[in-house]
């Protein structure tokens, strides 16, 4: 599998909460609790707002949570404020040494 | 603080190689694996591999080995990226990231400013 799977656009209004899916397969997602996302706005460098599946580093808002259930793990982003909108991607690790990233979504907020 | 700086914008034409170099600040240079990522114009983002800067070791993603080649120089804490012959495909901009230490799985806490390398006759 080249990439991992998800929706290419999603979107909210302000205040709202919007998921985004992130599908693989038992050889990534299903295997290891290693999903990080990733929040890029274009022209910057991407951030890290989840990893290990659910945990989020220091500064980044609660109002960014992630989960997982088998091969699919899901994003989720409460009470959107207009500086969400960006691309979001999804990773895992893949055989324990290589990365695959997700194809990404962009998340518009209305 | 942590800083990855990255060199300038490339234009390059099909059958050439490129070089982008990636320095980092702020932190032991040797006590973290630099990994390589890249997007092409209107896609997403595409893992190319890493290198350990104490070691000298790589591990290139299956699509890239054999056309990828990094390398450091300790003295300038600085990792290389060589592209092998360019195509119009590998038009790009590619990202120097520093994983994180102690976290399951490979994470990035700090991304260079990209590169962009443009491939055109």
């Amino acid at each position: 599998q080249s990439t991992l799977t998800q929706p290419p656009s999603a979107s909210g209004s302000p205040g709202q909460s919007v998921t985004i899916s992130c599908t693989g397969s038992s050889s990534d997602i299903g295997r290891y609790n290693h999903v990080s996302w990733y929040q890029h706005h274009p022209g910057k460098a991407p951030k890290l707002i989840i990893f290990e599946v659910t945990k989020r580093p220091s500064g980044v808002p609660e109002r960014f949570s992630g989960s997982k259930s088998g091969n699919t793990a899901s994003l989720t982003v409460s009470g959107l404020q207009a500086d969400d909108e960006a691309f979001y991607y999804c990773a895992s690790d893949v055989d324990s040494v290589d990365l695959i990233f997700g194809g990404g979504t962009k998340l518009t907020v209305l | 603080q942590v800083k990855l700086v990255q060199s300038g914008a490339e234009v390059k034409k099909p059958g050439a190689s490129a070089k982008v170099s990636c320095t980092a600040s702020g932190y032991i240079f040797t006590d973290y694996y630099i990994h390589w990522v890249r997007q092409a114009p209107g896609h997403g983002l595409e893992y190319m591999g890493w290198i350990n800067p104490k070691s000298g070791g790589t591990n290139y993603a299956q699509k890239f080995q054999g056309w990828v080649t990094m390398t450091r120089d300790t003295s300038i804490s600085a990792v290389y990226l060589e592209l092998g012959s360019l195509k119009s495909d590998d038009t790009a901009v590619y990202y120097c990231a520093r994983e994180i230490l102690g976290v399951a799985g490979i994470t990035f806490d700090t991304w260079g400013q990209g590169t962009l390398v443009s491939v055109s006759s």
